[in-house]
């Protein structure tokens, strides 16, 4: 168990629908990591958030929008979803209270979204 | 930006020794990761190098080059089960925070 936790673990909608994945990093850590992936491919980074500001972007689509709460937790929304978007989103944390002693990201377990 | 190459796919046999190797191109290079990530599973930590030499962890090792931008993970004694694809990944400071870079990611196929 790495600690981070994503909901849903499944998800399954139409072409132009809205959907919002959630994170929640290990605690304590700071640095909040979207990935997409999709069939056999690498990971594609979208967006990082470092206690609740955004501070790296990455070919991140007009219709993705994310954020990182007070708590620490993010969510990201998909909107006008098309079959494109069918893929695993991953997210990560990393970075204790002291940047300076951060180890590596860990992985939550992933949202499959199935965009039919 | 940061670039970061490895081989897209490697073959090799049960029990033998395998290397993937992995080049970076980076500015505020702050360490040098490993993972292993199985078909539809969340990629898991391997290894961690931040200084020159050689790091080993059971059967699995990582050398890292800084100057060189260079780094391999060495598989030993492979079994069916590391059939899997291998990502470098580095760590990047910038200002007060790190920023993790992952490459695409080496597919192993291990066969019998």
């Amino acid at each position: 168990d790495s600690g981070v936790t994503q909901t849903p673990k499944h998800l399954i909608t139409a072409t132009g629908q809205r959907v919002t994945l959630r994170c929640s990093p290990r605690s304590g850590d700071l640095s909040v990591y979207w990935y997409q992936q999709s069939l056999d491919q690498g990971l594609q980074f979208l967006i990082q958030y470092y206690n609740g500001e955004e501070r790296a972007k990455g070919n991140i689509l007009e219709r993705f929008s994310a954020q990182q709460f007070p708590d620490l937790h993010s969510e990201l929304n998909l909107s006008s979803l098309e079959l494109g978007d069918s893929a695993l989103y991953f997210c990560a944390s990393s970075g204790r209270q002291a940047p300076l002693r951060e180890t590596e990201a860990f992985f939550g377990q992933g949202t499959r979204l199935t965009v039919v | 930006g940061q670039n970061i190459d490895q081989p897209t796919e490697m073959t090799a046999t049960e029990g033998a020794i395998v290397q993937i190797n992995c080049t970076y191109q980076t500015s505020g290079f702050n360490g040098l990761f490993w993972y292993q990530q199985h078909a539809g599973e969340a990629p898991t930590f391997l290894s961690y190098n931040v200084l020159d030499g050689l790091e080993e962890k059971g059967r699995f090792s990582s050398f890292l080059s800084r100057s060189k931008g260079y780094s391999y993970l060495l598989l030993k004694e492979l079994q069916m089960k590391d059939s899997a694809s291998y990502l470098c990944a580095v760590r990047a400071q910038k200002y007060n925070f790190n920023k993790f870079y992952f490459g695409s990611g080496t597919k192993l196929n291990v066969k019998p």
